[in-house]
């Protein structure tokens, strides 16, 4: 399988926390994107990172790329109740994407 | 950007039967993707339409138990067929614009 492997499986914490999840993929890749699924419902698309850039930010995201090590990970920094989520890494190969496993975010008041 | 409606957001159905969702895009786009997610795991894509030509299916999806039609290029439907209680999934269109995928609200069905 091609489907790339998220950690943790689900993270509990405290509003104002800062919640990191990680994605580690098999094959070379144009761009690494990141979703958000509330609630089994359909996906939204929250950040892309290209194959040639090593961090990006979009407000309280931040994802890091290491292509040497087929590896990525998303900060939520200052957490809220609202961003209670399950959130998938997806990358691109041959014009079709292939989500990770997810990651279970739980965000406590 | 690109707006999805699908629909039933969810069923449940007797095994044995067949149920076909449909998925219509605000702007017209060259493929279509249906997913498949099991209960607490990830998107699994079950074939791409192409207007105009046949579904592309991906290893482990056939035609005969996932019909797929794609009429135009603002219109697609995947029929389940010959339900079984292990069909029981979110079901997902998608497209995508701008390296971006958008994504329909899913149908959740249940076979019982």
């Amino acid at each position: 399988s091609q489907q790339g492997e998220e950690d943790p499986q689900a993270l509990s914490i405290q509003e104002g926390e800062n919640a990191t999840m990680n994605c580690s993929y098999k094959t070379s890749i144009n761009n690494l994107q990141w979703y958000r699924q509330n609630s089994g419902r359909g996906l939204v698309h929250l950040i892309l990172i290209r194959s040639n850039e090593r961090e990006k930010h979009s407000g309280r995201l931040r994802v890091t790329l290491d292509t040497s090590k087929k590896s990525s990970s998303l900060l939520i920094t200052a957490s809220r109740a609202a961003d209670t989520a399950s959130y998938f890494c997806a990358t691109d190969s041959f014009q079709k994407l292939v989500f990770g496993t997810g990651t279970r975010l739980l965000v406590s008041p | 950007s690109a707006v999805i409606s699908q629909k039933p957001s969810r069923d449940i159905c007797q095994r044995g039967t067949s149920l076909t969702i449909q998925c219509q895009v605000d702007s017209q786009v060259t493929m279509m993707f249906w997913y498949r997610q099991q209960p607490g795991q990830s998107l699994t894509l079950i074939a791409t339409a192409n207007q105009g030509s046949e579904a592309t299916y991906e290893s482990g999806f056939v035609i005969d138990k996932f019909p797929i039609s794609r009429p135009n290029l603002t219109f697609s439907t995947l029929t389940v067929s010959n339900m079984s209680p292990e069909d029981s999934s979110i079901y997902l269109c998608s497209v995508e614009h701008n390296t971006e995928a958008f994504f329909g609200q899913g149908t959740r069905l249940t076979v019982v």
